[in-house]
């Protein structure tokens, strides 16, 4: 049960783009699509923002957007927004039917 | 409103008990499967536990196996975890968070209830 593994830090400037990486195994990612992504502002619950790998729910920005490859999934935000500065961690359903996240990335919005 | 309500934590001595409650509403609470996510001072978020929609499936993180229990009761659509043996290394802000049956994303997510484990 070793967590995702990703950045601790990313930044971009206002309209710039920033992609975070999150790197699991053949027990989770790597043989699994169902990899989401949440955010999480400070003192607040974390909030879906992808899901199976590539979706968004309704009422989330066509700026975020997700993919995989091999056992690493990614985050790539477009456009990037004051508000998008918060944290985002990974997550993944794994082969003992339990879920892993990763580490969180922080995204700082220069 | 779609809502999940977490109840329950509190400061207590290391080798003691507590019991979380998580309230849902606004939703079929019998038809997800719930999950138990914790959040240490300053850390990320990691999966703690999870049981299935009619109570009768668990699993639990390694480092919680043997000392918490999950448990459900659909007719008053509330989660709870049993908490013993507890260390301060439990100490966190504590998450239930609940997934559509037969679907792997979770969202819908409480507020969070914190436990402090120490002397």
């Amino acid at each position: 049960q070793s967590a995702l593994t990703q950045p601790a830090s990313v930044s971009g400037s206002p309209g710039q783009s920033i992609t975070i990486s999150c790197s699991g195994t053949s027990s989770d990612i790597g043989v699994y699509n169902y990899v989401s992504w949440y955010q999480q502002h400070p003192g607040k619950a974390p909030k879906l923002m992808i899901y199976d790998v590539t979706n968004r729910p309704s009422g989330i920005s066509n700026r975020f957007s997700g993919s995989k490859s091999g056992n690493t999934a990614s985050l790539t935000i477009s456009g990037l927004q004051a508000e998008d500065e918060a944290d985002y961690y990974c997550s993944s359903y794994t082969s003992t039917n339990t879920r892993v996240f990763g580490g969180g990335t922080k995204l700082t919005v220069l | 409103e779609v809502q999940l309500v977490e109840s329950g934590g509190g400061l207590v001595q290391p080798g003691g008990s507590l019991r979380l409650s998580c309230a849902a509403s606004g939703f079929t609470f019998s038809s997800y499967w719930m999950h138990w996510v914790r959040q240490a001072p300053g850390k990320g978020l990691v999966w703690v536990s999870r049981i299935n929609t009619d109570g009768r499936s668990t699993s639990y993180a390694d480092s919680v196996k043997g000392r918490f229990t999950i448990s459900r009761d659909n007719a008053k659509n509330t989660l709870y975890l049993q908490m013993n043996s507890l260390r301060a290394e439990d100490t966190a802000v504590y998450y239930c968070a609940a997934v559509r049956a037969y679907f792997y994303y979770m969202d819908v997510w409480g507020n969070g209830t914190t436990v402090t484990v120490s002397s």
